[in-house]
C-alpha cells in the first residue's frame, strides 16, 4: 500500500527561523493535506493542496506540491515556540472511491525559545 | 461550528474485553473515518463510513468493526482486546472525497 515518507524525521531550530519539512508519496493523488499534532493529542488540519495546485499559503505556512516528483514541502516562516509539534502529510489517493488518507511518518519539530 | 467530538477521551480495558468508541462529526459532514495511531505503526486507516455505509476498510482484523447512524455519528467497536490494541484512536469527518478531513482529539485506549 502507499506509504508516505517525511524528512527530516526530527528538526530543531531557534525561534524566528524558518522550518521546512518534506513529504514524498508513491501513487497518484487527489490532494495532500498537512496536519499538526501536539504530543498525544488530535490532529489539527493545516492546509489542503489539490493535485492541480502547485503552491498554497495560509498565514505563516507555505505548501508546495510537485506531482511529477510525488513530493510536497511545508514551510513555516518565523517559527515560534508554540509551533513545536509533530507534522504529518496525508495523501488522498485517486484510486480509492471514498475518503481514505495515507499518512507519512511525521516530522518532529522543536522550536527553541 | 462545533468540531469533531470523540468520547471517551481515555479508556483502560483488560485483555479479552470489548470496547466501543464514539465519534460525532462536524454538522453537515457525512463521511466519518477512523484511524489508529501507535508509536510503532504510525497512523493507520481503519475504515470509513458515508451515509451509514462502509465505503473503505483498512487492513485490520475482523475484531475491529464500526457503524454509522442516520445522524452521521459513528461508533467503532473492538472485541477480544489484545495488548497490541493499545493506541490513540482518531476519528475524522469530512464532506466527502477530496475535501478537508478534520480530526477529533482522539480516544486513548490502554489494554492491560
Amino acid at each position: 500500500s502507499q506509504q508516505g515518507e517525511e524528512d527530516p524525521q526530527a528538526l530543531s531550530i531557534q525561534e524566528g527561523e524558518n522550518a521546512t519539512m518534506n513529504c514524498s508519496y508513491k501513487t497518484s493523488i487527489n490532494n495532500l493535506q498537512w496536519y499538526r499534532q501536539n504530543s498525544g493529542r488530535g490532529l489539527v488540519h493545516l492546509i489542503l493542496i489539490r493535485s492541480n495546485e502547485r503552491e498554497k499559503h495560509s498565514g505563516r505556512l507555505r505548501v508546495t506540491l510537485d506531482t511529477s516528483k510525488k513530493s510536497s514541502s511545508l514551510l513555516i516562516t518565523a517559527s515560534r515556540a508554540a509551533d513545536t509539534a509533530s507534522y504529518f502529510c496525508a495523501t488522498d489517493a485517486r484510486e480509492t472511491s471514498g475518503s481514505r488518507l495515507t499518512f507519512g511518518e511525521g516530522t518532529q519539530l522543536t522550536v527553541n525559545p | 461550528k462545533a468540531g469533531v467530538t470523540q468520547t471517551p477521551r481515555y479508556l483502560i480495558k483488560t485483555r479479552g474485553q470489548q470496547v466501543t468508541l464514539s465519534c460525532s462529526p462536524i454538522s453537515g459532514h457525512r463521511s466519518v473515518s477512523w484511524y489508529q495511531q501507535t508509536p510503532g505503526q504510525g497512523l493507520q486507516f481503519l475504515f470509513e463510513y458515508f451515509s451509514e455505509t462502509q465505503r473503505n476498510k483498512g487492513n485490520f482484523p475482523g475484531r475491529f468493526s464500526g457503524r454509522q447512524f442516520s445522524n452521521s455519528r459513528s461508533e467503532m467497536n473492538v472485541s477480544t482486546l489484545e495488548l497490541g490494541d493499545s493506541a490513540l484512536y482518531l476519528c475524522a469527518s469530512s464532506l466527502g472525497k477530496n475535501t478537508e478531513a478534520f480530526f477529533g482529539q482522539g480516544t486513548r485506549l490502554t489494554v492491560v
